[in-house]
């Protein structure tokens, strides 16, 4: 089944850190750019972070620049996100999503369910 | 930064109505435009792609026509089961996507 399923989040207090893990299964991972995309309780998407197809290159939205790591393990069709330093404005439900080329256009036509992440004292 | 809006923010329509989304970006986007469908607790799944290529098993009401910096989104016969909020993202050349701010639909 094709799929990706995301796991780690739960309730942290500010300024401690967090690891999500996004498990990738029925497609080959490696050949894959991933994304994070998050949305906060009742509010809109908001992209995160990308990472390409064989980790080397790594993009992130400047609202988690220098506070987010991603990283991907192709033996494992595992990505991971490292959420350092962690703001009550990081609440929300953090997607693991697929990024697929299509007649020349990236997409994202792959998404999880989400884990929520809780940031509150 | 690319920033995108949507109009309008909300809608109700009745079924069969056709209805009409626009999106516009801060600057030419030439077609890196796709619309997105959210259903209430589910995750976002992809309708359009490249602003008018149909992604395969979406239904032919659904199309999307635009280039440069506007867009537009339209259900042409409104069904029950398209009550959701509708998204447009833009991306660049180091696939940094930016989504906008949701337009929700509504059944009247």
């Amino acid at each position: 089944q094709v799929q990706v399923v995301e796991s780690g989040g739960g309730v942290v207090q500010p300024g401690r850190s967090l690891r999500l893990s996004c498990a990738a299964s029925g497609f080959t991972f490696n050949t894959c750019a991933v994304h994070w995309v998050r949305q906060a309780p009742g509010k809109g998407l908001e992209w995160v972070a990308v990472i390409s197809d064989d980790g080397s290159k790594k993009y992130y939205a400047d609202s988690v620049k220098g506070r987010f790591t991603l990283s991907k393990d192709n033996s494992k069709n595992a990505l991971y996100l490292q959420m350092n330093n962690l703001r009550t404005e990081d609440t929300a439900v953090y997607h693991c999503a697929r990024d697929r080329r299509m007649g020349g256009y990236e997409t994202i036509d792959l998404w999880g369910q989400g884990t929520m992440v809780t940031v509150s004292s | 930064d690319i920033q995108m809006t949507q109009s309008p923010s909300s809608l109700s329509a009745s079924v069969g109505d056709r209805v009409t989304i626009t999106c516009q970006a801060s600057q030419d986007i030439t077609h890196y435009l796709n619309w997105y469908q959210q259903k209430p607790g589910k995750a976002p799944e992809l309708l359009i792609y490249g602003a008018s290529n149909l992604q395969t098993g979406v239904p032919s009401r659904f199309s999307g026509s635009g280039s440069g910096t506007d867009f537009t989104f339209t259900i042409s016969s409104l069904q029950p089961e398209d009550i959701a909020t509708y998204y447009c993202q833009q991306y660049d050349n180091l696939l940094r996507f930016t989504f906008g701010p949701g337009t929700k639909v509504h059944i009247k």
